[in-house]
Formats: C-alpha cells, sequence, structure tokens
C-alpha cells in the first residue's frame, strides 16, 4: 500500500500559521480515528505530537493541532517558533492490512 | 517513567541477517492491550512501519519485509527481538522501536506510538 501524501516542505516567519496536508485513502486516513503526526528534530527520535486525528498529548502546546476532512488530514501550527523547525509526519493505521503508512514527511522551516 | 533503547550492530554485510533488540522499562508487555513495534528511517528518508508485537504474542509484519522479518518477546526480559534476514545496502536506517498501546486505561483501540527509543543505525556494507 502506498505511502500517504504529504508536502516536502513548508515554510513561515515566526508568528505566522502554517498547515501540512497528509493524504491517504478511505481505508485509512479517512477511516475513523486513526491518524496520528509526529515530530522529528533533526538527529532525534519522532515524538507523538496528535493522536486519533486531533488530540494532543499532556505537555504538548496548544499551538498545535490537527483536524481532519475526508481522506486529508491537516496539521496546524499557529505562533511559529524557531525550536518547531523540524521535520512532520503523519502516519495512519489501516485495518485492511493491520498495519500503518507514514507519510512521506514534511520539511518544517521558520524563516 | 517509560524507556525503550535498541540495541545491535552497527554494520552488517550484505546477505547476513541483522538481529535487534528492545529493551524496554516503564511498562510491561504482559499487559493486557499493550505493543511494541518497530519502525525504520534510511538517512534522509520517511519512516516506515516493520513489525509489531502484541501483549498475547499476536504478530504482524509489513507486507512488503514479511518475508525477511521476524519480531519476538521476552516478557521476563522486557525484551522485544527483530530479526531480518538477507540484509541488502537499501537496509541502511535508524531502526527505532516503539511502545504502542491498544488501550489507555479508559478506551481501547488506540493506533499510535507514544514513546520512542532513541533508535540505532545500522549501515549494511560488504
Amino acid at each position: 500500500q502506498s505511502a500517504l501524501t504529504q508536502p516536502a516542505s513548508v515554510s513561515g516567519s515566526p508568528g505566522q500559521s502554517i498547515t501540512i496536508s497528509c493524504t491517504g485513502t478511505s481505508s485509512d486516513v479517512g477511516s475513523y480515528s486513526l491518524v496520528s503526526w509526529y515530530q522529528q528534530h533533526p538527529g532525534k527520535a519522532p515524538k507523538l505530537m496528535i493522536y486519533e486525528d486531533n488530540k494532543r498529548p499532556s505537555g504538548f502546546s496548544n499551538r498545535f493541532s490537527a483536524s481532519k476532512s475526508g481522506n486529508t488530514a491537516s496539521l496546524t501550527i499557529s505562533g511559529l517558533q524557531a525550536e518547531d523547525e523540524a521535520d512532520y509526519y503523519c502516519c495512519s493505521y489501516t485495518h485492511t492490512t493491520n498495519s500503518w503508512l507514514f507519510g512521506g514527511g514534511t520539511k518544517l522551516t521558520v524563516l | 517513567q517509560v524507556t525503550l533503547k535498541e540495541s545491535g550492530p552497527a554494520v552488517v554485510k550484505p546477505t547476513q541477517t541483522l538481529t535487534l533488540t528492545c529493551t524496554f522499562s516503564g511498562f510491561s508487555l504482559s499487559t493486557s492491550g499493550m505493543r511494541v513495534i518497530w519502525i525504520r528511517q534510511p538517512p534522509g528518508k520517511a519512516l516506515e512501519w516493520l513489525a509489531r508485537i502484541d501483549w498475547d504474542d499476536d504478530k504482524f509484519y509489513s507486507t512488503s519485509l514479511k518475508t525477511r522479518l521476524t519480531i519476538t518477546k521476552d516478557t521476563s526480559k522486557n525484551q522485544v527481538v527483530l530479526t531480518m534476514t538477507n540484509m541488502d545496502p537499501v537496509d541502511t536506517a535508524t531502526y527505532y522501536c516503539a511502545r504502542s498501546p491498544y488501550c489507555d486505561g479508559t478506551t481501547c483501540s488506540k493506533y499510535y506510538f507514544d514513546y520512542w527509543g532513541q533508535g540505532t543505525l545500522v549501515t549494511v556494507s560488504s
């Protein structure tokens, strides 16, 4: 099964908001509460930032939010800060193959 | 405090078998609903899910790598082992293990990775 589709890169200035999209199919992203998002700084392990489509783990900034419409999930980062510069990956479970699919990753540059 | 740590060889030769161990603490893989998974990331590339083992010893593998992967657990040692046969240079990657709880205490049907190991880089080269 193909990976999920994300833009390769996005950029924004400090204080601005950006949105990263993640497109899949009705078997994965479009299904109920299967999408998660991970933040990965260079040389570090990924870190869970969104789960079950739009829930934030405790302690994670509320500047990060997520939503979903049909087969496309979206991650929004508001009030961009320099430390937000990282790679962001969407991920979805699929019951079709009992497996997880990742997006290709989006590199966020804070100008 | 939940922690996971991967260990294994830094370099393997083509055609060899890779054996990686994930040693964890702060949770038990004998707890109903608990799962441990393996994910890899080639240098500069995206994450790829590899395998999963559940508290009840159910096992699931990436369709594309199924014939080469084996995942096992040793609950008494808090370890999960992943073996990958017939290694190739394209398998050069950082390999991560992560926890994936099916239940979060009150509800189930969870499908995310809440704690990750630091990763271990495996290079396949002769």
